[in-house]
């Protein structure tokens, strides 16, 4: 497709269940982002993908938040063991890698944990 | 740390009023500077951007100017409409860190 791809686009799962968030890049973009947006705060940088250097997990918030990315393109962001202040929508975000970078994001997953 | 500081919303303007949206950063080096966008129901979308100081970046009637000595890149509107109600993020990256470092947002309502 043209844009970052995100699915699904609206997740209600109980408190304790694992959930997995999937985003599609923009072909040819070899920088894969997961950033959380919660509700009435910024955004908060989740992971990072370049290539096949090893990922910046420095934004993990927890041992229960984990990505992997296949073949340098879909990723997908895993949460063990949801609570309820995992609520917040991920974005999921693509670039090249250049000086003055330009990032284009995807619409995002909103995650309700009940 | 490298951090953004942006003006806190909400800020509600009529149709046709000026806008502005104070932005202030810190940062080791010398980062690029971004306005995002993010329009009811949407997901955040680039507006401009600026890669060194006094560039001046500009879309859809909107500029901001990379003000080195003040570490600032305010984002100003002349004559704002309905349509550019929206939440409006600043962010900067450091060109070895590629990273965006995000304010938290100006929620900006025009009012007809």
């Amino acid at each position: 497709g043209a844009g970052v791809s995100q699915s699904p686009s609206n997740k209600v799962t109980e408190k304790g269940k694992d959930v997995e968030l999937r985003c599609d890049p923009i072909s040819g973009h070899t920088a894969l982002y997961w950033y959380r947006q919660s509700l009435g705060q910024g955004l908060e940088f989740l992971i990072y993908f370049q290539g096949n250097s090893a990922p910046d997990k420095s934004g993990l918030p927890s041992d229960r938040f984990s990505a992997e990315r296949t073949g340098g393109s879909v990723s997908t962001l895993t949460i063990q063991r949801t609570q309820q202040e995992d609520s917040a929508v991920y974005l999921c975000a693509s670039s090249i890698p250049s000086s003055g970078n330009t990032i284009y994001f995807g619409e995002g997953s909103w995650l309700t944990v009940v | 740390g490298d951090s953004v500081t942006q003006m806190e919303g909400p800020v509600t303007l009529s149709e046709e009023a000026f806008l502005t949206i104070n932005c202030t950063y810190t940062a080791t080096g010398y980062p690029s500077l971004f306005w995002y966008v993010q329009y009811p129901g949407e997901g955040l979308q680039l507006l401009l951007k600026a890669t060194k100081a006094d560039d001046k970046g500009s879309n859809k009637g909107f500029e901001a100017t990379y003000r080195k000595e003040t570490t600032s890149f305010h984002l100003e509107k002349g004559s704002v409409q309905v349509s550019d109600s929206a939440v409006y993020f600043c962010a900067l990256s450091l060109y070895n860190d590629y990273k965006l470092s995000f304010g938290a947002g100006t929620t900006v309502t025009v009012r007809a």
